[in-house]
């Protein structure tokens, strides 16, 4: 079964500096989607970024981009220019492609942004 | 504004009582999925639909049932038989089982005491 982790339950950002969440996951599949989420305190779940397995180029979204090592089998997300309202749960998630399947969630990292 | 209705935002049961809660899209998507949220859990699939009137169990369906009789509606029902209820539910939909990422709900806090 696959299974996502993320080992960082919480972190903390200055505003305006960068920060790495990671997330590794394991899988016997070579085509899949990887993504991150964020959870606000409002708990809505927002798409931040999706990655592609079979694509090299690491996925970017304005100030969101990742670091995909599919070899390790690494997903980080690193968060450029940190503003207060980045401050949320972040969840990692995977899915197989090619066939019906589930999102997998990690158990998330709580990122606060200080001033 | 296409989005997915979850209602009512609270719910409050007593146990023993079997509860129903909406999740509604006007999106046009295929598939409807079922959440539950736990602290330090993250989000576990309960129940899936990829067409109207089929659905699959997920990791955790014990204890839950649900209906797909239209494109725009899955309900879920947690019954008297699921030990734990107490949480926080999370419907999403994707416009289809193969797609990639999803759209949520804002979610349901269900408190059984």
């Amino acid at each position: 079964a696959q299974t996502v982790t993320q080992s960082q339950p919480e972190m903390s950002v200055q505003e305006a500096e960068t920060v790495t969440l990671s997330c590794t996951y394991d899988t016997s599949e070579s085509d899949y989607y990887l993504f991150w989420y964020k959870q606000p305190p409002s708990r809505q779940m927002i798409l931040v970024i999706r990655q592609e397995a079979y694509k090299q180029q690491n996925a970017t979204e304005n100030r969101f981009s990742v670091n995909f090592q599919k070899a390790a089998k690494s997903f980080s997300l690193k968060i450029s220019d940190s503003q207060l309202g980045d401050a949320a749960m972040y969840f990692c998630a995977y899915r197989k492609s090619g066939t019906a399947s589930k999102l997998t969630f990690g158990t998330g990292t709580r990122l606060q942004v200080t001033l | 504004d296409g989005g997915i209705t979850q209602s009512p935002k609270y719910l409050f049961r007593k146990e023993g009582q079997n509860v129903t809660l909406s999740c509604e899209q006007n999106l046009n998507h295929d598939a409807m999925y079922w959440y539950r949220q736990d602290p330090g859990q993250g989000l576990r699939l309960i129940y899936y639909s990829q067409i109207v009137n089929d659905f699959q169990k997920g990791d955790i369906a014990e204890g839950y049932s649900v209906s797909r009789e239209k494109k725009e509606s899955f309900p879920l029902t947690v019954t008297s038989a699921q030990k734990n209820p107490t949480a926080f539910y999370l419907c999403a939909s994707s416009i289809g089982v193969l797609q990639g990422g999803y759209t949520f709900g804002s979610g349901t806090r269900l408190t059984v005491v």
